[in-house]
């Protein structure tokens, strides 16, 4: 596509429930970047993903955040039994290869946990 | 830890002034320091970026002044705009990585 598309693009959730944000990078960008917005603060690295693969997951912040990639394309964050302090905007970004230029945001999405 | 600090946290212009957001780094390592241009809504957009072989680097209203010693870089935004509001990022990354480490932004409102 024409630019990173990132979906739902708002979320309201109950606390304790697993919500899914999904990522589709621009076409041929085989590398994929999500990062956490919180508010008042800076970007925060969470998952670097090489094709399919996750040579770097230190930025999770525990083990009910996950992510996977499929396809070289589409890629999925799954956050498990949601906290409120989980609430934030979840970026993702895309590049032509594993860089720290060329990064592409999506809009993405606006997580709220009630 | 917090590797870029920001300042300041907010700024508010007059249309024609200067806009100025300030940075400082920790890490003798990071070698490329971009500025992120973010509207309410939309993903950070790149808006111009240097490398510590230069000390300043201009695009058309935009300059980022950059001081290796001090490990300090800013951005000016000349004849600011109302256009011009938006959130500003600045960030710093190292050699090869393919991470950003950003600073907390400063939210700059440009007054007509």
């Amino acid at each position: 596509g024409a630019g990173v598309s990132q979906s739902p693009s708002n979320k309201v959730t109950e606390k304790g429930k697993d919500v899914e944000l999904r990522c589709d990078p621009i076409s041929g960008h085989t590398a994929l970047y999500w990062y956490r917005q919180s508010l008042g603060q800076g970007l925060e690295f969470l998952i670097y993903f090489q094709g399919n693969s996750a040579p770097d997951k230190s930025g999770l912040p525990s083990d009910r955040f996950s992510a996977e990639r499929t396809g070289g394309s589409v890629s999925t964050l799954t956050i498990q039994r949601t906290q409120q302090e989980d609430s934030a905007v979840y970026l993702c970004a895309s590049s032509t290869r594993g860089q720290n230029y060329g990064y592409t945001f999506g809009s993405g999405t606006r997580l709220t946990v009630v | 830890q917090q590797q870029v600090k920001q300042s300041p946290q907010s700024l508010i212009v007059q249309k024609g002034g200067i806009s100025i957001i300030n940075c400082a780094y920790e890490n003798t390592a990071f070698d490329y320091f971009p500025w992120y241009q973010q509207f309410p809504g939309k993903g950070p957009a790149l808006l111009i970026a240097i490398r510590p072989d230069v000390s300043e680097k201009k695009e058309g209203r935009f300059t980022i002044s950059f001081n290796k010693s001090a490990k300090q870089f800013s951005l000016h935004i000349m004849d600011s705009q109302p256009g011009d509001s938006a959130t500003y990022f600045c960030a710093a990354s190292k050699g090869s990585s393919y991470k950003l480490i950003f600073g907390s932004g400063t939210r700059l409102l440009v007054r007509p």
